[in-house]
């Protein structure tokens, strides 16, 4: 059980263009979703907190205009990489819980390349 | 805020061998502490977790111990086999800064053939 599903898994695409990526816990309702960033050989950067149903809260130095997140249902979060460039390039890893005190679910992530 | 700070950063051992990876934490509220196991190119998955109410956790192969007094949990692997070698994140929640989850900074494990 506690399955995530995030997509797509990987996108190339060139300077200027937005990215929508998708989160879905499939087996639970998701009371909040989290967006991380890991950059090569680093551990989670933690980019933002997606409650359902209302505005998402960024970490310090995360600009929100810059990752657009919608969490409009319990079983999915989209984080948006508007006017992406090269060094927005990364490894973008979203995770999910159905209660504050329960273990976060993670999806297999999305290799974003930015050429 | 909290703080988590994982040792060691590599850890290579032998097939056969166990490995430990040890974590503290700052933030006395911490109650939560999962474990991630993170294979190249994936994210991170949870092997076993433990509540602050309780001292050690014992899953198969995989143990944890969490001493509340110190700040300390461990991550305990036993009988290592080469699908073990991976990165490792120890993580701690607490009911401080709405239930956020703050990551180590990961161990890579080798378990030689």
């Amino acid at each position: 059980g506690a399955v995530v599903s995030q997509h797509p898994s990987r996108v190339i695409c060139k300077s200027g263009t937005s990215v929508k990526i998708e989160c879905r816990s499939l087996d639970f309702q998701a009371t909040t979703m989290f967006w991380y960033r890991q950059f090569p050989k680093q551990s989670l950067m933690l980019m933002a907190t997606s409650n359902e149903g209302s505005k998402a809260t960024y970490e310090q130095g995360v600009e929100k205009d810059k990752f657009l997140i919608n969490h409009a249902s319990l079983t999915l979060s989209t984080l948006t990489v508007t006017s992406a460039h090269p060094e927005d390039s990364s490894f973008y890893i979203c995770s999910a819980r159905w209660g504050a005190d329960q273990p976060q679910h993670f999806g297999d992530g999305t290799r974003l390349s930015i050429l | 805020g909290e703080n988590v700070e994982q040792h060691p950063s590599t850890l290579s051992v032998q097939e056969g061998d166990s490995a430990v990876i040890k974590c503290t934490y700052s933030d006395s509220a911490s109650n939560y502490f999962p474990w991630y196991k993170q294979e190249l190119g994936k994210g991170p998955q949870l092997i076993i977790d433990i509540r602050s109410n309780v001292g050690e956790k014992k899953d198969q192969r995989i143990a944890v111990t969490l001493n509340k007094t110190a700040k300390h949990f461990s991550l305990h692997i036993t009988e290592t086999q080469p699908e073990d070698s991976a990165v490792y994140f120890c993580a701690a929640t607490g009911n401080t800064g709405g239930f956020k989850t703050i990551f180590g900074a990961g161990t890579r494990l080798f378990v030689k053939a």
